[in-house]
């Protein structure tokens, strides 16, 4: 079954407002990471967090893991145009020996100037 | 330092044709992951290689599809006789697994295969 599941589906926000994007998952995990994809291109690493770690900044992005809800959240602050794409939380488990990622289906942001 | 690179970038082929994915993974990477992403969906995991050696095909489909990763050269993805539902977007992701950054995987820009 789907591991990660991110929500909204869908999100709309003005140019300098935050956009807060979640993430639930089912199974144990290593880590949580987010990636970035703009439309029709590759996928771009946003951050990663460990699972005995509980939040974490990388410039406007902040990311919080909760492992007793298996839920995250990625918060951009002050958006710009630049932002819109589709997130993607994807989650990695080394228990089969692979260390596979896991994706959801992916928020799909827009930023309106 | 030149990232993940994948070839071609747009491969069209007709049902029944044979489909051949390439992945060149980062320099000093020698843990290969295949991906698929049909239209407005995540990316699923396909299959896991280090150099001549599968460790995880858990997410290939039983037929039709194979992948390698040879001692030199790069990774091969092959699907044969494609069939429309074979259309999407192919990622490829190498990682090092070493130290700290052992599960961060870089992805390359994809191939988006269409089967007419």
């Amino acid at each position: 079954s789907q591991q990660g599941e991110e929500d909204p589906q869908a999100l709309s926000i003005q140019e300098g407002e935050n956009a807060t994007m979640n993430c639930s998952y089912k199974t144990s995990i290593n880590n949580l990471q987010w990636y970035r994809q703009n439309s029709g291109r590759g996928l771009v690493h946003l951050i990663l967090i460990r699972s005995n770690e509980r939040e974490k900044h990388s410039g406007r992005l902040r990311v919080t893991l909760d492992t007793s809800k298996k839920s995250s959240s990625l918060l951009i602050t002050a958006s710009r145009a630049a932002d819109t794409a589709s997130y993607f939380c994807a989650t990695a488990y080394s228990g089969a020996g692979s260390y596979q990622l896991t994706f959801g289906k992916g928020t799909k942001l827009s930023v309106i100037p | 330092n030149a990232g993940v690179m994948q070839n071609p970038r747009h491969l069209v082929r007709r049902r029944g044709q044979e489909a051949r994915l390439r992945c060149s993974p980062m320099k000093g990477h020698s843990h290969v992951y295949w991906y698929r992403q049909l239209p407005e969906e995540g990316l699923k995991f396909m299959v896991y290689l280090q150099k001549e050696n599968i460790i995880d095909e858990s997410g290939m489909p039983k037929e039709r599809f194979s992948a390698e990763f040879p001692k030199e050269g790069p990774s091969i993805l092959r699907i044969q006789q494609v069939v429309r539902g074979d259309s999407a977007a192919y990622f490829c992701a190498s990682s090092n697994r070493t130290g700290s950054s052992s599960y961060e995987q870089y992805f390359g820009p994809g191939t988006r295969l269409t089967v007419t």
